[in-house]
């Protein structure tokens, strides 16, 4: 079973709408939870970071949230536009394991005209 | 600042070739990394270094893959011979270091897709 568990795999919207993406995980003690965007054909590139202390985070248009009791993550991309089509990942910190990141599966987002 | 470099950015070999790709951390870095991604996964880290040492290989498949970073900068990691499954994109990253417990944000290169026929 994955650490890290995203929903849904696939996700397609309409241009201007909102949208959340949702990262279950296991591991405990994290450090830290990143979520990052990968674009078709380019390597991921982060857009958020929280620690276990941290309740949400924002960068332009993305909101991350985590629930450290639940262990629930999501990302909410607000007005989407076709810039936003691309895979994002939600990635744990393993404090056990020396900060080595557990990477989700990822969600397939299509953002249509 | 220029960012992490790979080569090729394609390749396309016969199963039982050999293979090699190349990487260029962002300067300064100390640590590098390398991942495979098949295709609708997310990334699985392949091996780590923290300047020339190995951090972590324990999801190499050493009887087929290995790696190098003699000199603490640039680092290449070989498939030798290649199978079908090694199909995948593999990524190199790099961070400033690493840190027990914390984990500086990783930038990762473009990727070399990897087609084995």
């Amino acid at each position: 079973k994955n650490q890290v568990e995203q929903s849904p795999q696939s996700l397609i919207i309409l241009e201007g709408k909102n949208c959340t993406l949702q990262c279950n995980y296991t591991v405990s003690p994290f450090s830290n939870l990143r979520w990052y965007k990968q674009d078709t054909g380019r390597g991921p590139v982060s857009l958020t970071i929280m620690t276990f202390s941290e309740n949400t985070k924002s960068n332009g248009r993305y909101t991350a949230t985590l629930d450290a009791d639940t262990k629930q993550s999501s990302l909410h991309i607000t007005a989407s536009q076709l810039s936003d089509s691309a895979s994002y990942i939600c990635v744990v910190s393993d404090r056990n394991q020396g900060g080595k990141l557990i990477f989700g599966q990822g969600t397939e987002l299509s953002v249509k005209p | 600042e220029a960012g992490v470099a790979q080569s090729p950015r394609y390749k396309i070999i016969e199963k039982r070739q050999s293979v090699a790709f190349w990487c260029n951390p962002i300067s300064g870095h100390a640590t590098l990394y390398w991942y495979q991604q098949i295709l609708g996964q997310g990334p699985k880290l392949l091996i780590q270094f923290q300047n020339n040492g190995v951090v972590d290989d324990s999801q190499l498949p050493k009887d087929r893959f290995s790696a190098e970073r003699l000199k603490g900068v640039d680092s290449t990691l070989k498939i030798q011979p290649a199978k079908l499954e090694d199909s995948a994109v593999y990524l190199c990253a790099s961070s400033f270091t690493q840190i027990a417990g914390e984990t500086d944000t990783q930038y990762f290169g473009p990727g070399t897709r990897l087609t084995v026929l």
